[in-house]
């Protein structure tokens, strides 16, 4: 079985500063991961995904995601955050050896509120 | 490119009445996806389909869900009674992933569904 844990259901940061979203996983093989951004009524939109390779995945926005095995860990960052960036973010996983079934599993999401 | 789009936009119907929610996908797009996301939950997938046949449907509740993709192309998903329980955001998504490919999706806006 595969799960997504968001540990934060909410995060403040000021415009300018850093900004980290955690995310961490559990699947019986090997990862896909995906982080999602949903603004206020509506969909949810790609914004990086770690397939293989290069453990810092570079996405839209100025967002990053640095995938960690040994802590099995993907989380989100950006180096400066921005007002616009407050929205409902989403960790995604699925686990590469499922076959034919691509169910993913979304996490509960976390609430990135940047303050000006 | 045109996005996914979906309708109606909001829903409210009343328990053990029908609904139905439409979906059209990016323009050659083989796989669609439907999700449901409860309020303060990520996304959970309902269905996956490739082309018009069923690749994943072991999370949708079939004692009441259904969902169809007769041509390939939109899908529709209805549910029939409606329960309390069922109110919440319904999600298309869709993308180009072929078998053992890792696709990105890509959301509609989602229908907001209320059972009173």
């Amino acid at each position: 079985a595969q799960s997504v844990a968001q540990p934060e259901d909410q995060v403040n940061v000021a415009e300018g500063n850093p900004l980290t979203v955690k995310c961490t996983y559990s699947v019986s093989g090997n990862p896909y991961l995906f982080w999602y951004v949903q603004y206020p009524n509506r969909g949810l939109q790609f914004l990086l995904k770690y397939i293989t390779g290069d453990n810092l995945v570079k996405g839209s926005y100025g967002f990053e995601a640095e995938f960690n095995k040994s802590q099995t860990s993907f989380h989100l960052k950006k180096p400066s955050a921005l007002v616009s960036d407050s929205a409902l973010y989403f960790c995604a996983v699925r686990d590469r050896e499922t076959g034919g079934s691509y169910i993913p599993t979304f996490g509960r999401g976390t609430s990135l509120i940047v303050h000006p | 490119e045109a996005g996914v789009a979906q309708s109606p936009r909001y829903k409210i119907i009343e328990k053990r009445q029908s609904v139905a929610f439409w979906c059209n996908p990016i323009s050659g797009h083989a796989t669609l996806y439907w999700y449901q996301q409860i309020l303060g939950q990520g996304p959970k997938l309902l269905i996956q389909f490739q082309n018009n046949g069923v690749v994943d449907d072991s999370q949708l509740p079939k004692d009441r869900f259904s969902a169809e993709r007769l041509k390939g192309v939109d899908s529709t998903l209805k549910i029939q009674p409606a329960k309390l329980e069922d109110s919440a955001v319904y999600l298309c998504a869709s993308s180009s992933l072929l078998a053992g490919g890792t696709d990105t999706q890509y959301f509609g806006p989602g229908t907001r569904l209320t059972v009173l």
